[in-house]
């Protein structure tokens, strides 16, 4: 069964620190992989996307994410966390000729100066 | 300017009164499709469209209907909503019928059933 595995609920960092949200995804297909951010009461912006290629894959917002088949994740990273990146961040999961998207349950970022 | 829209915003509402809750892009795009999002379980689809006239169900359809009768439109419709139907809803679309396409979310649509 598909599922997606956002084992942190809530991540504190301070302003200018490094961050690495994690993701863990279980699919039978090749998956495609994808890190969405949503700001308090907006929609969802993509981030990042995977599908092949290179496994390491940069986003907008000085965001990046690293695909490791072998241990089923797709963690999100930033070098130096800005006060604006306090969000919640979704990972998602889907595959070739799938019409649907599994979500994880989000990992909420606050940022303190 | 592409976006998805979706009214209303917020909505407090009774158990049993229907409501339709809409949905509309100004992108082309084939596929559509709705999520619900509750805490702690993240977003769930509940139907999507591949395109006009052409429906199906996703993993949380119980208590809904959509339809797409124009490429544009895709309407939510709850016909006698319950409190366990109350949650955060957006509205998404994408070019085609492949997730490989990026899907863009609406702003959501607070619904609050009494």
């Amino acid at each position: 069964a598909q599922s997606v595995t956002q084992p942190d609920i809530h991540i504190t960092v301070s302003e200018g620190a490094s961050l690495e949200l994690r993701c863990n995804y279980s699919y039978g297909a090749t998956p495609y992989l994808f890190w969405y951010v949503q700001s308090p009461g907006q929609g969802l912006q993509l981030l990042l996307k995977y599908f092949s290629g290179d496994t390491l894959v940069q986003g907008i917002k000085g965001f990046e994410a690293e695909f490791k088949r072998s241990q089923s994740s797709f963690n999100l990273r930033k070098p130096s966390v800005h006060w604006s990146d306090a969000a919640e961040y979704f990972c998602a999961v889907g595959a070739a000729g799938a019409n649907n998207l599994f979500f994880g349950t989000g990992t909420r970022l606050t940022v303190i100066p | 300017e592409a976006q998805v829209t979706q009214n209303p915003r917020y909505l407090i509402t009774v158990t049993g009164k229907k409501l339709t809750v809409t949905c509309s892009q100004n992108m082309n795009h084939e596929y559509m499709s709705w999520y619900r999002q509750d805490p702690g379980l993240g977003l769930r689809q509940i139907y999507y469209s591949m395109n006009v006239e052409v429906t199906d169900k996703g993993d949380v359809p119980e208590g809904y209907k959509v339809s797409r009768k124009e490429k544009r439109n895709f309407p939510l419709i709850l016909e006698s909503p319950s409190p366990n139907q109350t949650s955060l809803y957006f509205c998404a679309s994408s070019r085609g019928d492949s997730t490989r396409n990026t899907q863009y979310f609406g702003p959501g649509t607070r619904l609050t059933v009494l």
